[in-house]
């Protein structure tokens, strides 16, 4: 257990919608990324957060929003859903930018 | 932007062979992180690099990251059935400040025949 908590471990949904994915960071670890993992793209990095900011961005699409709250939790909000956007999201926390990351398993979207 | 390219895609040895796995960056990176991801699971750190030219071992698996910290590989010495799975590196890049962006390569799926 890597300590890392994402929810819902599934998620089924159609095209169009808008989904909210959750991330709890290990316990005292203040940064967290969040990674696409489709088969074709391998693990595609996101947006990172530290402390609640936002410190770098990666190919994240204008559909795709994140933020880190004040308890360091973390969520990721994807609207306007396509077919494409099925893919297992993983979040990851490490104890600041630069340190090791730690995953969590993921949550796995289906958009039918 | 930078990226990380990693070789090869696919291996595929006999049980009590040995694999390697190789990164490339495009730039210079902080350190560089190893994971494992079995089939159906999430990446699971390995080991982080940091200094140039370093070397670190375990049991079967050697880590080395170039002299110019802009490459590494992954050795695993005689194959076992539980070493399946893809392996990622994944490189800190410094992208501003204390900004930092973790990107991976696209791994090597090992598979092993027993």
């Amino acid at each position: 257990d890597s300590g890392v908590t994402q929810t819902p471990k599934h998620l089924i949904t159609a095209t169009g919608q808008r989904v909210t994915l959750r991330c709890s960071p290990r316990s005292g670890d203040l940064s967290v990324y969040w990674y696409q993992q489709s088969l074709d793209q391998g693990l595609q990095f996101l947006i990172q957060y530290y402390n609640g900011e936002e410190r770098a961005k990666g190919n994240i699409l204008e559909r795709f929003s994140a933020q880190q709250f004040p308890d360091l939790h973390s969520e990721l909000n994807l609207s306007s859903l396509e077919l494409g956007d099925s893919a297992l999201y993983f979040c990851a926390s490490s104890s600041r930018p630069g340190q090791l990351a730690f995953f969590g398993q993921g949550t796995r979207l289906t958009v039918v | 932007g930078q990226q990380v390219m990693q070789i090869p895609q696919y291996q595929h040895v006999q049980e009590g062979e040995d694999f390697t796995t190789y990164c490339n960056s495009s730039t210079t990176l902080s350190n560089i992180q190893w994971y494992k991801q079995r089939p159906g699971g999430h990446p699971v750190f390995l080991i982080q690099l940091v200094k140039s030219g370093e070397v670190k071992k375990q049991k079967r698996l050697t880590f080395q990251f170039g002299e110019a910290k802009k490459n590494s590989s992954l050795h695993i010495t005689a194959t076992q059935t539980t070493d399946v799975g893809t392996y990622f590196c994944a490189g800190h890049v410094n992208s501003g400040g204390s900004n930092y962006k973790l990107t991976f390569g696209k791994g090597t799926l090992l598979t092993v025949n027993p």
